[in-house]
This record gives structure tokens, sequence and C-alpha cells, in this order.
């Protein structure tokens, strides 16, 4: 099975600060790495795709980038909403696998 | 737009089954793999099955292989999942998901349904 390792586990920022998290695949995974949000109590929500593709809907200022065996998404400019907790997880091989989680709380 | 409704968690004893149920609208069920992901209480998330479109293909979680069966009703627009022989250690939310197999990101996610498994 894929490894997926995220870090930090979790960080602390302000509204307007621009945030990244790293992905480390335990071999290749080309580039089918996924990102996704978790507000407390909710599903998953899809944010990027296949390490860089922003899926429809959401905001510009995330973004990813990556290939191989590291992966970061990142936030140009942290909004309140945002406050979240952020997974990887890899469509390359099955079993499909899930980072870790990092958890972005306010500072 | 696309909504995914799943149904049937609730508490069960350990060794006792439990179907859970996914009602799907607002795309073609039958063109996409559809896939049931958990979450135990304060963890991460955990690929649990899928299945094709046809249901053609299924494939488990070496955790649940054995035990579970996925399957799925196109006429329907709905997915199952079929618990046996439940152990605390199947304790989660479980999500239903388009999709989720190589190549293909989980798009969309239903709400959930908690399953408590205990005495």
């Amino acid at each position: 099975d894929i490894q997926m390792t995220q870090s930090p586990s979790s960080l602390s920022a302000s509204v307007g600060d621009r945030v990244t998290i790293t992905c480390r695949a335990s071999q290749s995974i080309s580039t089918y790495l996924n990102w996704y949000q978790q507000k407390p109590g909710k599903a998953p929500k899809l944010l990027i795709y296949t390490a860089s593709n922003l899926q429809s809907g959401v905001p510009s200022r995330f973004s990813g980038s990556g290939s191989g065996t590291d992966f970061t998404l990142t936030i140009s400019s942290l909004q309140p909403e945002d406050f979240a907790t952020f997974y990887c997880q890899q469509s390359y091989s099955t079993p499909l696998t899930f980072g870790g989680g990092t958890k972005v709380e306010f500072k | 737009q696309v909504q995914l409704v799943e149904s049937g968690g609730g508490l069960v004893k350990p060794g006792g089954s439990l179907r859970l149920s996914c009602a799907a609208s607002g795309f073609t069920f039958s063109d996409y793999y559809m896939s049931w992901v958990r979450q135990a209480p304060g963890k991460g998330l955990e690929w649990v099955s899928y299945i094709s479109g046809l249901s053609t293909y299924t494939n488990y979680a070496d955790s649940v292989k054995g035990r579970f069966t996925i399957s799925r009703d196109n006429a329907e627009n709905s997915l199952y999942l079929q618990m046996n022989s439940l152990t605390a250690e199947d304790t989660a939310v479980y999500y239903c998901a388009t999709e989720g197999v190589t190549s293909r990101p989980y798009r969309f996610w239903g709400q959930g349904t908690l399953v408590t498994v205990s005495s």
C-alpha cells in the first residue's frame, strides 16, 4: 500500500496568512494526488485533483503543485471559512489512501 | 445538482449486521463508480469499498474483506453496503462518494451516517 504523510499535522495561522501544507507519498504517484477540506461534522470536500486542478466552485486562493512523491497545497490568503482539516489522497493505485490530515487552526 | 444521502446507520452489537444505503440524484448514476469511505471518531479517512457502474467490478479494503458487501441498484439510483460480523473497530461515520478509483478523486460526498458497534 502507498503511505501518504502530511506535514504539519496542525498549524496555527491568522486571516490573510499564506499557508502551505505538504504531502509525501511512499512511492511515485505521478500527479494522482487530490486534496480535500473537511470542517467539523461535515463531509470532506474536493478542492484539488490530479495535483493542481482546481475543482469547480473552489476559490482560486487554493492551489496545488507537485509530482512524483512530493506535493503541496497552498492557500494564498487564509480566510475565516478556511479553518478546517485538510487531507491529501493518492488515486494512483488501490487501495486509495489518505494522509493523516492537517488541522488549520486560528492563531 | 449532485446529491448523495446515506441512511441505515445506528447502534449494533458486536457480531451484528447492518445495511447502509445511499440515495443518489443529480447525475447519471449508472455511469459512475461509487465508493464507501469511513472515518472513525476523531480519526482520518479510510477507503472501504468501491463498485463499478454496472456492478462488474468490486473491491474491498483488507480490513472489511469477507465481512462487507457493496452493491447497487441503478434502477433505484441507490448504493448499498451490507456489513456483517461487525466489531468495535468498524465504529465510524460512513460516507458514500462518487468514483474514488484509480485516477479519479472522490468528487462528491454524502453527509455520512454513523455506525456504532458496542455492547
